[in-house]
């Protein structure tokens, strides 16, 4: 099956600093998303990203699918950027299985 | 517009005991997913219904099982609990369960003691 790899795994900022989340998958997908898991445990749609650029505030993201990956922009942390941030794909017609990478999880220090 | 409902938020279970979880969808999102997130496993997939019918399961044994009504809400239960359940059950409501859009609700945090 289809494999989502995240990285990096952790990462720790200070406020104000900006970063970049990696999300590398194998195969041709239909649907990228990225989530934030905030520590309630929701998780809240960032962007839905398949192929092309899209910006929302701070937040962006770019995902290039022939070269099967996709980055997320965060510019001028704040704390309540901290999180697990998750890419999830979904491919063919697997109607509802999104396939979640592992996670970056970012912590922002003020 | 409402957004994805989960009930119970928390639920403290038996070893043994079975629990049902609920989801109510955004009105006009017709495919409800679930998945479990645990520590060891993450997110994984349980199940997906779109108009009442299951169209996609995930690797979970036949004590996972779900359904789901004609208001596109749907419930998920897990018999004979075991200890390795507990975990945060999400679920996930889009138009058509392909493609993107997907919405999570807040999720149900199971423990088995």
């Amino acid at each position: 099956g289809i494999q989502v790899e995240q990285s990096p795994p952790d990462l720790i900022l200070q406020e104000g600093a900006n970063s970049t989340l990696r999300c590398n998958f194998s195969d041709s997908v239909n649907n990228l998303q990225w989530f934030h898991q905030n520590p309630w445990g929701q998780l809240i749609n960032l962007f839905y990203i398949p192929s092309g650029t899209k910006q929302n505030g701070r937040l962006s993201a770019t995902t290039v699918a022939t070269e099967r990956y996709s980055l997320l922009y965060i510019s001028s942390s704040q704390t309540t950027d901290s999180g697990v941030y998750f890419c999830a794909v979904n491919y063919g017609g697997s109607q509802g299985n999104l396939i979640f990478g592992k996670g970056t999880k970012l912590s922002v220090k003020p | 517009k409402a957004g994805v409902t989960q009930t119970p938020r928390y639920l403290i279970k038996t070893r043994g005991q079975q629990v049902t979880l609920s989801c109510s969808p955004i009105s006009g999102h017709r495919s409800v997913s679930w998945y479990q997130q645990t520590p060891g496993q993450g997110l994984q997939f349980l199940f997906e219904y779109f108009s009442e019918t299951q169209r996609n399961k995930g690797n979970f044994p036949g004590r996972f099982s779900g359904r789901q009504f004609s208001n596109s809400r749907s419930e998920m239960n897990v018999s004979t609990l075991e200890l390795g359940d507990s975990a945060l059950y999400l679920c996930a409501s889009s138009i058509t369960g392909t493609g993107g859009g997907y919405t999570f609700g807040s999720g149900t945090r199971l423990t088995v003691v």
